[in-house]
This record gives structure tokens, sequence and C-alpha cells, in this order.
């Protein structure tokens, strides 16, 4: 089975700090990534597909990155604001059928 | 407005005793897959589904039954739930889109416990 991993598995930044976190597999060998953000007592929900080397989205204030020789994407936010506190997930589409999702970066902003 | 609904939302029973939680969706897309979610292990897939009467196992079927009768239906069955199911499940659908572009849309998550 792939692994798909993320780093840190948590953090807690300031409010108006910029961060970021990781997502990294192994192998390039996959049809897209995508980022999803799942805030707490609610369901996840898509952020960004990237699919090409070099890849960059941004969504307001949330950007990501995509890397798929070296085997990693980042996740940026600028400007933290407590509504961003979140579960950011990445998830590697393997085939035409099969997702497989990593286990998560927990995001705290405090005000 | 895509819309995925899961029953129960919650359910707490006993070791043995069979259930099934559905999920349906209003937006006639093909494909839906079941997800159980712990804390350490993200969202790992049981069982999913490409089209009516096409199932295939994810990563942990083990001690899971799912049919697909009906496009827009999925129920996952629990024959004989044991308390190591305790979890978070979700139903995910999504189109089929060329070149991975299908990000998935998610129900609101079942809280099964079994004791």
């Amino acid at each position: 089975i792939l692994n798909v991993e993320q780093s840190p598995q948590s953090l807690h930044v300031q409010e108006g700090d910029s961060t970021n976190f990781t997502c990294s597999f192994p192998s390039s060998n996959f049809y897209a990534l995508h980022w999803y953000r799942w805030e707490t007592a609610k369901s996840p929900e898509a952020l960004f597909v990237m699919t090409l080397n070099g890849d960059e989205k941004k969504k307001g204030r949330i950007s990501a990155t995509l890397n798929t020789k070296e085997g990693y994407s980042y996740l940026y936010i600028k400007g933290s604001q407590p509504e961003d506190s979140a579960t950011y997930l990445c998830a590697l589409k393997t085939s035409y059928d099969k997702v497989i999702f990593g286990p998560g970066t927990s995001l705290s902003v405090i005000p | 407005e895509a819309q995925v609904t899961q029953n129960p939302r919650y359910l707490i029973t006993v070791t043995g005793k069979k259930l099934t939680v559905t999920c349906s969706q209003n937006m006639n897309h093909e494909y839906m897959s079941w997800y159980r979610q712990d804390p350490g292990l993200g969202l790992r897939q049981i069982y999913y589904s490409m089209n009516v009467e096409v199932t295939d196992k994810g990563d942990v079927p083990e001690g899971y039954k799912v049919s697909r009768k009906e496009k827009r239906n999925f129920p996952l069955i629990l024959e004989s739930p044991s308390p190591n199911q305790t979890s978070l499940y979700f139903c995910a659908i999504s189109p089929w889109l060329a070149g991975g572009q299908d990000t998935q849309y998610f129900g609101p998550g079942t809280r099964l416990t079994v004791l």
C-alpha cells in the first residue's frame, strides 16, 4: 500500500502568522493530488486538485504547490485567521478508482 | 449542490448485532466510497463502487459488506460488528472526471460505537 505522509501532525500558530505544511509520497506515478480541509464537526471539503509537476493553485489566502519529481506538495496559509483552524488532508489518486489519504495536519490558529 | 446523506448519524450497538449504515446521493455520480476515520490513521477506504453492481475492496474491507443496486444508494453492512469497528464512518461521492480531477463530496459522517 502506497504511504502518504503529512507533517507536522499538528500546528499551533498565532493569528496573522503565515504557515505551511507538507504532504509527501514515494511515487510520481499517480493521477492527481487533492487537498481537503476538514473543520471539526463537519465533513472534509475539497480545496485543490493538482496534477502536474510545478502546479500551483490559490484560493484566497491559501495556496498549494506540487513537486512530483521529489514527491511532495506544500500547502501555505498567509496571515492565518481563527477560521482557518481545521485539519488539512492530502489525498493521492493513484488510479482511476483508488484514493489514499494522508493522516492530516491539524492547524489551530490562536486569536 | 451535491448532497450526501447518511443514516444513522450516531449509533451505539452491541457486538454481533447486524447493522446497516445507509448512504444516498442526489447528484447521479458514478463513484461512491466508504471510509473510516480513526485517530492518527486518517481516512482509510473500506469499499468503493464505480457504478451499479460494480464494487471493489479498499484498504480495510474485513468485516464489512456493501451493495450498489441503485446508482443513488450505497449501504455499508456490518454483519457481525466488533468493538474494533468503533469509528467515524464517511460516505463520499464523486463524478467520473478524466485525469484525476474528481474530488470527493463527503457525507456528514456516522459515529458508530460497538460495545
